[in-house]
């Protein structure tokens, strides 16, 4: 398998704390990209770290990759209601290609 | 702002059946994607088309499936006799690639077989 786990499986935070998921991979990539779903719904693509890239930033997110561990972090700060999802990683191999996703964070935020 | 399309949303068929789903990829993306959730499970790539031909597939995609960008505008995922277990969310994307390689998908489409 390309694709590690994603830690936690599920994390429950109340409104204004910041939120850490963390995606773990196997092999080399030339990407990794993060996506949101709401329950039952479609991904929505937040934010792409290329591997020669160790911090990304948008809005309220920041995403981490470090090549030599094989992970990535996305860091939601001051939360909401609304960033209750589920978040996945995906990795890419290559330009155009496949992506690989992870079994996703489960989080639910409490107003 | 630019979006997938997916028709349609939900999709009944049974067993032995064949069903055809529909995207509208972004206008000015390069590659397409077809991917599949089956219910509580993980994301899982069938195929990746560019070019008008297939650049990569997984080992889901047998021969009871098959894509088509019959013109300028679809992208189609044909199976041919569906399965029980060919239930799921099946989720078309798109990816400029040129400099942008970002995947942008679609809202799904839930095919449930009986």
């Amino acid at each position: 398998s390309q694709q590690g786990e994603e830690d936690p499986q599920a994390l429950s935070i109340q409104e204004g704390e910041n939120a850490t998921m963390n995606c773990s991979y196997k092999t080399s990539i030339n990407n990794l990209q993060w996506y949101r779903q709401n329950s039952g719904r479609g991904l929505v693509h937040l934010i792409l770290i290329r591997s020669n890239e160790r911090e990304k930033h948008s809005g309220r997110l920041r995403v981490t990759l470090d090549t030599s561990k094989k992970s990535s972090s996305l860091l939601i700060t001051a939360s909401r209601a609304a960033d209750t999802a589920s978040y996945f990683c995906a990795t890419g191999y290559n330009q155009g290609g496949k992506l690989i996703f992870g079994q996703g964070t489960e989080l639910s935020v409490k107003p | 702002e630019p979006e997938v399309t997916q028709t349609p949303s939900h999709q009944v068929t049974q067993m032995g059946q064949e069903v055809i789903l529909r995207c509208v990829p972004i206008s000015n993306h390069l590659y397409f994607y077809w991917y599949r959730q089956i219910l509580g499970q993980k994301v899982e790539f069938l195929v990746s088309f560019y070019n008008n031909e297939i650049s990569e597939k997984s080992e889901i995609f047998d021969d009871q499936f098959s894509v088509e960008r019959p013109d300028g505008s679809n992208f189609t995922l044909k199976i041919r006799s569906t399965k029980l277990e060919d239930s799921a969310m099946y989720f078309c994307a798109s990816s400029e690639l040129a400099v942008k390689y970002e995947q942008y998908f679609g809202p799904g489409t839930r095919l449930t077989v009986t």
